[in-house]
């Protein structure tokens, strides 16, 4: 069974300072990592996708893949109040499977 | 606009009544799937589609049935609904290629209330 663990907080950061959110695999052989940002009773948004060992960006988010230690984050920079929502780690193998992903992370940014 | 709409958007239902749940999306994706989210337990794939007439289980197929006879929709049957199936279902599409999916689309959701 493929698991996706994340802390579930709520992690709270203040407005400005940057948010960091960890994802952990137990598949070594996944191969797409994604972040997605759910706002309650809302469908996921993706926002992030990342495949190669290493740092991604995009705008004010950075995704850092690390496929040895099996461990993936998200980092915000410049939090915003609209930031606040719960983000989710998904991971998928090379084959047909579906995303696994974790149960999220509620992020609460302080005005 | 590129995107994945799903029908109805609400609805309250009655144990045993058979009910059909639309997913249709517009951008010419081969992988359609549907996932069941629970507070708790998170988003949980249902089953999932690698192109027309191509279906398989995810990991709680229990009580639901799929089919994938056009390419844009993938509609998610319930053909005895039960209370424990009370929940938010969302359909999600995407580009696949070499046996590989790719970033999945969302769509907006179906809270579905079985009494």
């Amino acid at each position: 069974q493929k698991e996706v663990e994340q802390n579930s907080g709520p992690l709270s950061v203040p407005e400005g300072a940057i948010a960091s959110l960890n994802c952990t695999y137990s598949d070594r052989g996944s191969q797409s990592f994604f972040w997605y940002r759910q706002y309650s009773g809302k469908s996921p948004e993706l926002i992030m996708s990342i495949y190669s060992n290493g740092d991604k960006e995009d705008g004010r988010f950075t995704a850092q893949l690390n496929k040895a230690s099996q461990y993936v984050s998200l980092l915000i920079r410049d939090s915003q109040p609209s930031d606040s929502a719960t983000y989710l780690c998904a991971v998928t193998g090379g084959g047909a499977d579906g995303l696994t992903f974790g149960k999220g992370t509620h992020l609460i940014i302080q005005p | 606009e590129a995107q994945v709409t799903q029908n109805p958007r609400y609805l309250i239902t009655v144990t045993g009544k058979k009910l059909t749940v639309t997913c249709s999306q517009n951008m010419n994706h081969e992988y359609m799937s549907w996932y069941r989210q629970d507070p708790g337990l998170g988003l949980r794939q249902i089953y999932y589609s690698m192109n027309v007439e191509v279906t398989d289980k995810g990991d709680v197929p229990e009580g639901y049935k799929v089919s994938r006879k056009e390419k844009r929709n993938f509609p998610l049957i319930l053909e005895s609904p039960s209370p424990n199936q009370t929940s938010l279902y969302f359909c999600a599409s995407s580009f696949s290629w070499g046996g590989r999916t790719y970033e999945q689309y969302f769509g907006p959701g179906t809270r579905l209330t079985v009494t």
